[in-house]
């Protein structure tokens, strides 16, 4: 987990309130990517970047956006939780886009 | 959609035996990966293959990768019970659409009892 960190930790929120999850790195690693973690799914790629202002879309982008406009700070919003957006979020960065280096995770749990 | 598939979901072994995992997956590739994850932690990288590779080793890992069948196997000798751990395989497609992406299979549920 070293050169990520995100935040918080853990949240509980209500159906209909935005929430924002924040990744922060020290590595200055061009891309990074936001997964969510469920039982049965495994990791699913909810959004990428591959560089400042640059994002698209993974395979579980809808209800969720993105923004990066510091290399080192790529935030995850969710502009109306819903329940089914509770989850495990992990952050990942990538110098080479191959090897990733997850963070510690985000545990939401939406009310 | 699921590009990985790992065999078998859960696996539970005696410390010092050897463990075999298995990882199925459906595009062709530029890589492929595996990953640990401890219990409430992050996921670890372990070792990446390239589609031109065919087996690498890294300590008590050994990973082989045939393309022709599009399936990979992670096995860990002489297990201890540190490994016990969830182990996922992840491909990173050779499709422009896939590039820059990984995309992760459900993982493997390794119990290693001492």
């Amino acid at each position: 987990d070293a050169g990520i960190t995100q935040s918080p930790r853990h949240k509980v929120t209500e159906t209909g309130t935005p929430v924002t999850l924040r990744c922060h790195q020290t590595e200055n690693h061009r891309y990074m990517y936001w997964y969510r973690q469920d039982p049965g799914h495994g990791l699913r790629l909810i959004h990428y970047s591959y560089g400042v202002k640059d994002t698209d879309k993974g395979e579980v982008s809808d209800g969720y956006s993105v923004s990066r406009s510091k290399t080192e700070d790529f935030l995850l919003t969710l502009e109306s939780a819903t329940s089914s957006q509770t989850s495990v979020y992990f952050c990942a960065i990538s110098e080479s886009a191959e090897t990733q280096y997850f963070g510690p995770g985000t545990r939401l749990l939406v009310l | 959609s699921q590009q990985g598939e790992e065999d078998p979901q859960a696996l539970s072994i005696q410390e010092g035996e050897n463990a075999t995992m298995n990882c199925s997956y459906k595009t062709s590739i530029n890589n492929l990966q595996w990953y640990r994850q401890n219990s409430g932690r992050g996921l670890v990288h372990l070792i990446l293959i390239r589609s031109n590779e065919r087996e690498k080793h890294s300590g008590r890992l050994r990973v082989t990768l045939d393309t022709s069948k599009k399936s990979s196997s992670l096995l860990i000798t002489a297990s201890r019970a540190a490994d016990t751990a969830s182990y996922f395989c992840a491909t990173e497609s050779s499709s422009g659409a896939g590039s820059y992406q990984l995309t992760f299979g459900k993982g493997t549920k390794l119990s290693v009892i001492p």
